[in-house]
């Protein structure tokens, strides 16, 4: 079956540390996306690739890092300049990454501050 | 900066009523529109997209675009307790409104 795979799907992290996010997507999609998702609110744009080896920030990539070394995957870094972590961490992908296209979802991260 | 407003209700409706979800948005050149439906602690998944002005139906869902007022709406006929979730709403994949969160009463 096609689709996209998040891993993994609780996560902890210690004060100080770097966490790594997995998504991976067997659709052969050329665009991905990460977003963070707060208690009650919507999806905000972290960071997106429309293209190997290319990435643009959203509006909220401080603190965050990615790396599109392959086609299929989309790792996403929180690392320990993101002071309030604590989310639902959401991967999608599109066909072209164009404006007019339809997200396909993994099934989501959630990152909890010990 | 591009935005997406919706009610962030709770939006309570009772069985078989209709439901309107509503959607304004502030970038002029916005050209495709997206609902998604999310169940609590899943990912969203899309249930409608429009482009043109004017309304587009699929089965129980009618999405509604009027470009010169800059909203979008969703119709949800003959509403199901199953329908009970939150609704997205997105302005191109890139942004999103903060939902709005629908409640059928069986």
């Amino acid at each position: 079956d096609g689709g996209i795979t998040q891993s993994p799907k609780y996560l902890f992290r210690k004060e100080g540390q770097n966490v790594t996010l997995s998504c991976e997507q067997n659709l052969n999609h050329d665009a991905m996306y990460w977003y963070r998702q707060d208690p009650g609110q919507g999806l905000r744009l972290i960071y997106y690739s429309q293209i190997v080896n290319d990435f643009q920030k959203g509006d909220i990539a401080e603190g965050y890092s990615v790396s599109r070394e392959k086609k299929e995957s989309f790792p996403l870094t929180v690392t320990s300049a993101q002071k309030n972590p604590t989310a639902f961490y959401l991967c999608a992908s599109s066909r072209y990454g164009q404006l007019n296209e339809k997200l396909f979802f993994g099934s989501g991260t959630q990152l909890s501050v010990l | 900066q591009k935005e997406v407003e919706q009610n962030s209700g709770p939006l309570s409706v009772p069985e078989g009523a209709i439901a309107s979800l509503n959607c304004t948005y502030s970038d002029r050149g916005s050209q495709s529109f997206f609902w998604y439906r999310q169940y609590s602690g899943k990912s969203p998944e899309l249930i409608m997209f429009i482009y043109s002005n004017g309304d587009k139906e699929d089965g129980r869902f009618t999405a509604q675009l009027n470009k010169a007022s800059q909203y979008v709406s969703l119709l949800i006929r003959d509403s199901q307790p199953s329908d009970s979730a939150t609704y997205l709403c997105a302005v191109t994949p890139l942004v999103f409104g903060k939902g709005t969160r629908l409640s059928v009463i069986a």
